[in-house]
């Protein structure tokens, strides 16, 4: 079974529409993330939350809103899509907020707006 | 400039060599991560690494805290060890949130 999953693995939309991306892990971990990798392969942390309860919320545009029904579930929904919202969105898990952990990543999300 | 540096960006070697990526941070740590990227995209964690050396397989990472630096070593490589490789860190001084090095692209040819 894949610890972390995300869907859809593949996006392409219009801008201005609304989507959302999907994250569940079955880790039993405390800790989940949302990170952007952009063209030029780099990562950044968009959010974090432990126990449901956001612990990070990185300068991104109000437009991306993290939704955690429960510590098993980040979901990620981007509204108005802009065309320099188009990257690849990876979902992370790892046991709890504490610099000692692994990082268990998605197979990442790949979003292209149009 | 970013807070995590890595060198070099891209690397290429032939097959049995011995591969070296470099990382450096410029504020404190207690920690530093290596990720692997593959070609597909899927991120895989490697090592996580407070201090001295740690080995799996044909791969080793060391750390020097004091120095900020941090290398990863892959041994005898191989055509499959061709990816990404990241090196991430959590700054203590903004409360454990991660930073990622631009990556080192690295391809082996057979």
């Amino acid at each position: 079974d894949t610890a972390v999953s995300q869907t859809p693995k593949y996006l392409v939309t219009q801008m201005g529409n609304d989507k959302s991306i999907k994250c569940e892990q079955n880790l039993g971990h405390d800790t989940m993330y949302w990170y952007k990798q952009d063209s030029k392969k780099f990562l950044k942390i968009m959010f974090s939350y432990n126990n449901k309860e956001l612990i990070i919320n990185e300068t991104v545009p109000n437009r991306f809103s993290p939704k955690s029904p429960d510590k098993a579930h980040l979901n990620l929904h981007i509204n108005s899509l802009e065309l320099g919202d188009s990257a690849v969105y990876f979902c992370a898990s790892s046991q709890d907020p504490g610099f000692m952990n692994t990082i268990y990543f998605g197979e990442g999300s790949w979003l292209t707006v149009v | 400039k970013n807070e995590v540096e890595q060198s070099p960006q891209n690397l290429t070697a032939q097959e049995g060599e011995f591969i070296t990526i470099n990382c450096s941070y410029s504020v404190g740590i207690s920690a530093l991560h290596w990720l692997q990227q593959h070609p597909g995209g899927g991120i895989v964690s490697l090592f996580m690494l407070s201090s001295g050396k740690k080995k799996h397989g044909r791969l080793i990472a060391t750390i020097n805290i004091q120095e900020k630096h941090s290398s990863l070593h892959i041994t005898a490589s191989h055509p499959r060890d061709s990816a990404v490789y990241i090196c991430a860190a959590p700054f203590t001084n903004t409360g454990n949130q991660f930073y990622f090095g631009t990556g080192t692209s690295l391809t082996v040819i057979p």
